[in-house]
């Protein structure tokens, strides 16, 4: 069966600083990645997707990137953190298919201080 | 235009209310479309998937109207632990990889 795992789940970061969210998948390959954001109370915003390794697209235009170095890694990555990067960061896979649906990490909640 | 579209409530409804809730979409080649749960500072998880034709899993009935454009999720004899934000999603076509949530809707269940 397919598993993602992310980690850490909560981060407490200075502003200023780097961040590095690692997010993999097992039991399956080439697997549709997303990275989303979720701020307090809000709804979630998609950052950044990959259909394949090394091909990012990105949704939202801001202090983060990502990454696909392997075909089920996905990191996402700032090298400063604002105080605006605050929110619940979370990784899913998805398989190929229109009637497929998202599996979810658990999530990391970041709090930039 | 946002590409899905959610009322984020919240919804205060009685214990064994029916309560439903719609998402529009603006994508009209969308092509598939799926309910999820989130629970309080939990991830997303798959509720039921939406088809054309209207599915039901339990207490939990989904419908799709392509000629309007939305998609509905209605629950009957709502449960205490039926309390949570429910997201729906609109897969578009030429890109289904993009997959973009709509804020979600925000239900509470009260004794």
């Amino acid at each position: 069966s397919q598993t993602i795992h992310q980690w850490p789940a909560t981060l407490v970061q200075p502003v200023g600083s780097p961040l590095s969210l690692e997010c993999t998948v097992e039991g399956t390959s080439n697997p549709n990645l997303y990275w989303y954001r979720q701020a307090a109370g809000r709804g979630l915003q998609l950052l950044f997707y990959s259909v394949g390794i090394g091909q990012i697209s990105s949704e939202v235009p801001q202090n983060l990137s990502a990454s696909r170095p392997q075909d089920r890694q996905f990191i996402l990555s700032s090298k400063k953190l604002l105080l605006s990067d605050s929110g619940f960061y979370l990784c899913a896979w998805r398989g190929w298919g229109t009637e497929v649906s998202s599996t979810f990490g658990s999530g990391t909640r970041l709090t930039v201080v | 235009r946002k590409e899905v579209e959610q009322d984020p409530g919240p919804f205060n409804v009685p214990e064994g209310a029916t309560v439903a809730f719609n998402c529009t979409y603006s994508n009209s080649a969308s092509q598939s479309f799926f309910w999820y749960r989130q629970d309080c500072r939990k991830e997303p998880k798959l509720l039921m998937s939406v088809y054309s034709s209207g599915n039901e899993d339990g207490r939990f009935t989904a419908q799709l109207n392509r000629a309007s454009q939305y998609i509905s999720l209605l629950i009957r004899d709502s449960k205490l632990s039926d309390s949570a934000t429910y997201l729906c999603v609109a897969l578009g076509s030429g890109g289904y990889q993009k997959v973009t949530f709509g804020i979600g809707t925000k239900l509470q269940v009260i004794p």
